[in-house]
C-alpha cells in the first residue's frame, strides 16, 4: 500500500516563496507527481519526478529524495491565483495515490 | 499536453435513477483510464481501473455492480452510477495514463459534479 502526508494548509502573501513538503511510504514507486486543483475543478499536472534531484518549470520547482521518501514543490513569487490545493501523488506500478492535499492561500 | 474530455460536466437526478458518465481522450488512445471520486474538502479517491477489452478493477469498498464501467474502445470509458442515491452525490473524475518513452503523465478530464436528489 502506500501512506502519503502533506501539510493541510498553509499560507503565505503574494510575492513570497513557499515550500510544501510531502512524505510518502509506498511499496512500489514509479514517480511523483504534483497536481494543482482549485475548488470546483480537477486537478491540472504541475510537475513529475522520477529521479532525485530537482526539477524546475518557470515559477513551479519540484525536488524528489527517494531514499528519504520525500518530496517538495516549490512556489516562486506567489501570485493571488495560486491560491489553491496542491496534491502530491505517488504512482505505483499501475495506480496513482493521491495525498490529501495542501491548501494554500495566498494573501496580498 | 493530452486532452480528456468528461460528460456531462454537472448532472442532478432523482434517487433510484442511473447515471452514465463518459471519458474520452481527444488526441491519445489510453488503454487505462482511471476513475476518481471526490467529496468536498476531501483528496481524489480511485475507485476503479478501466481496462480496454477487459473488466475493470475496482478499489476495495468500491460496489462494481453499483458503478458500472466500460471501456470499449481505446478512446472512450464510461462509468455508470446505478440506482443512484444521495450519497453518491459527489465529484467524478475520469484520468488516462499517457506513457512511453520518458512520459509517465496522468491527464485528468474536467470532472462531472453529480447531485442526487
Amino acid at each position: 500500500g502506500q501512506n502519503i502526508d502533506q501539510p493541510t494548509e498553509m499560507t503565505a502573501t503574494e510575492g513570497a516563496i513557499v515550500q510544501i513538503n510531502c512524505t510518502y511510504q509506498t511499496s512500489g514507486f514509479n514517480g511523483l507527481f504534483w497536481y494543482q486543483q482549485h475548488a470546483g475543478e480537477a486537478p491540472t499536472f504541475l510537475s513529475y519526478n522520477v529521479l532525485d534531484g530537482l526539477e524546475e518549470k518557470g515559477r513551479f520547482s519540484s525536488f524528489l529524495s527517494r531514499s528519504k521518501g520525500y518530496s517538495y514543490l516549490l512556489l516562486k513569487e506567489l501570485q493571488m491565483k495560486d491560491s489553491a490545493s496542491y496534491l502530491c501523488a505517488v504512482s505505483g506500478y499501475s495506480t496513482l495515490t493521491f495525498g490529501k492535499g495542501t491548501m494554500l492561500l495566498v494573501s496580498p | 499536453g493530452a486532452v480528456v474530455s468528461q460528460h456531462p460536466s454537472r448532472v442532478i437526478c432523482k434517487s433510484g435513477t442511473s447515471v452514465k458518465i463518459e471519458c474520452r481522450s481527444l488526441d491519445f488512445q489510453a488503454t487505462t483510464m482511471f476513475w476518481y471520486r471526490q467529496f468536498p474538502k476531501q483528496s481524489l479517491m480511485l475507485m476503479a481501473t478501466s481496462n480496454e477489452g477487459s473488466k475493470a478493477t475496482y478499489e476495495q469498498g468500491v460496489e462494481k455492480d453499483k458503478f458500472l464501467i466500460n471501456h470499449a474502445s481505446l478512446t472512450l470509458s464510461t462509468l455508470t452510477v446505478t440506482s443512484a442515491h444521495p450519497e453518491d452525490s459527489s465529484f467524478y473524475i475520469c484520468s488516462a495514463r499517457v506513457t512511453g518513452g520518458a512520459r509517465n503523465e496522468q491527464f485528468f478530464g474536467p470532472g462531472t459534479r453529480l447531485t442526487v436528489l
